[in-house]
């Protein structure tokens, strides 16, 4: 089974701090992605990557940046975290094959006060 | 015109009946399809892949896909209020991108 996690499930910050939140993977599997998920707007691509160090920019990039160091690990960083910045934060990681599946992990409910 | 789309629901349903979840797309190219089942505050799960047309079983679960008609279903037999949750319909479009439909809420009665 594809486990994926990620570092916090509920996570509070303040205006103006930077944020990091990290995913984890233990499949091997070289592309890995971050979504926001807002109610009304679905589901909306931030960032991903397909090797370590390689990043591509997806619909919504501004206000983030990404790191990727290891194949395992992808950060997603709030450089100054702002209110419009809360919402469910979900990483993916990618099985290439027949189907082409993404695989979420559990999600992080960021709230910015 | 959306490239996936969902009725919204809420689909509602008696415990142990047939739910019949739909989606359309508008990408003749797409391939791959997914019924993803989220938890309210918990995140999407991957419940079914389907790339062929007709019909792929998995216990409870079957998808079918109708390429000419641009058409995928979910069916759920035997419907449990375990299932009651909201089903996101998703497929790749042309630039590579997982997109997915707003999402169909479901709800079994018991």
């Amino acid at each position: 089974d594809v486990k994926v996690t990620q570092s916090s499930r509920y996570l509070v910050k303040r205006t103006g701090e930077k944020v990091f939140l990290e995913c984890v993977q233990d499949m091997d599997h070289e592309n890995m992605f971050w979504y926001r998920q807002d109610p009304g707007l679905g589901l909306r691509l931030i960032y991903f990557s397909y090797d370590v160090k390689m990043k591509e920019k997806g619909d919504i990039p501004e206000g983030y940046s990404v790191s990727r160091e290891k194949k395992e690990r992808f950060s997603l960083i709030l450089e100054s975290a702002s209110t419009n910045q809360t919402s469910m934060y979900l990483c993916a990681t990618f099985r290439g094959g027949l189907y082409n599946e993404q695989f979420f992990g559990p999600g992080t409910r960021l709230t910015v006060l | 015109q959306k490239e996936v789309e969902q009725n919204s629901g809420p689909l509602s349903v008696p415990e142990g009946a047939i739910a019949s979840l739909n989606c359309t797309y508008s990408d003749r190219g797409s391939q791959s399809f997914f019924w993803y089942r989220q938890y309210s505050g918990k995140s999407p799960e991957l419940i079914m892949s389907i790339y062929s047309n007709g019909d792929k079983e998995d216990g409870r679960f079957t998808a079918q896909l109708n390429k000419a008609s641009q058409y995928v279903s979910l069916l759920i037999r035997d419907s449990q209020p375990s299932d009651s949750a909201t089903y996101l319909c998703g497929t790749y479009n042309q630039g590579g991108k997982l997109i997915f439909g707003q999402g169909t809420e479901l709800s079994v009665k018991p």
